[in-house]
């Protein structure tokens, strides 16, 4: 595709339970990122995938958080046991060269 | 991690006029700077990177870096409402991370 998708797009799910984000990067950009945005705030680093590299996960807030990235192309973000301090956009971004970041629409996560 | 201060705004500037936008880091060996726009309800885009130290314009945004003192601005010239946003400052060393600012809001008024 042209950009970064992410889906859903929406999840409303009740505290407690897991939900999974999945993120399709730019086809041919190596690094993948994950970053989680609280209303009115900046952007918190949680985790990147830099090609067969192991992946940065010092962001990463909890063992409750995790992320794969198969293939080296699509990821997908997990969040079990939620929490309602988890509710924020989660944002997915895809480069190919260093800070040259393009993002997708984002994941409104909420929980109940 | 790297810290990256921003004056959170909001910013208000007259249509036409020129917006200051400044921002602190504090890990000396940074090496890329990047300025994102995001509109409200949006995601973030990016519009300038900076690299050496002076500047760096493009249209109407001039990106500024100054190593030593650790400080990159950017500057948007004849403000336009459509700038109305929020400019996040990014920076990375030698890797992929790259560390976000707060933010500051803009608001151009007509």
């Amino acid at each position: 595709g042209a950009g970064v998708s992410q889906s859903p797009s929406n999840k409303v799910t009740e505290k407690g339970k897991d939900v999974e984000l999945r993120c399709d990067p730019i086809s041919g950009h190596t690094a993948l990122y994950w970053y989680r945005q609280s209303l009115g705030q900046g952007l918190e680093f949680l985790i990147y995938f830099q090609g067969n590299s192991a992946p940065d996960k010092s962001g990463l807030p909890s063992d409750r958080f995790s992320a794969e990235r198969t293939g080296g192309s699509v990821s997908t973000l997990t969040i079990q046991r939620t929490q309602q301090e988890d509710s924020a956009v989660y944002l997915c971004a895809s480069s190919r060269g260093i800070g040259e970041l393009f993002f997708g629409e984002g994941s409104r996560l909420t929980v109940l | 991690q790297k810290e990256v201060e921003q004056n959170s705004g909001p910013l208000s500037v007259p249509e036409g006029a020129i917006a200051s936008l400044n921002c602190t880091y504090s890990d000396r060996g940074s090496q890329s700077f990047f300025w994102y726009r995001q509109y409200s309800g949006k995601s973030p885009e990016l519009i300038m990177s900076i690299y050496s130290n002076g500047d760096k314009e493009d249209g109407r945004f001039t990106a500024q870096l100054n190593k030593a003192s650790q400080y990159v601005s950017l500057l948007i010239r004849d403000s336009q409402p459509s700038d109305s946003a929020t400019y996040l400052c990014a920076v990375s060393g030698n890797d992929y991370k790259l560390s976000f600012g707060a933010g500051t809001t803009v608001t151009v008024r007509a």
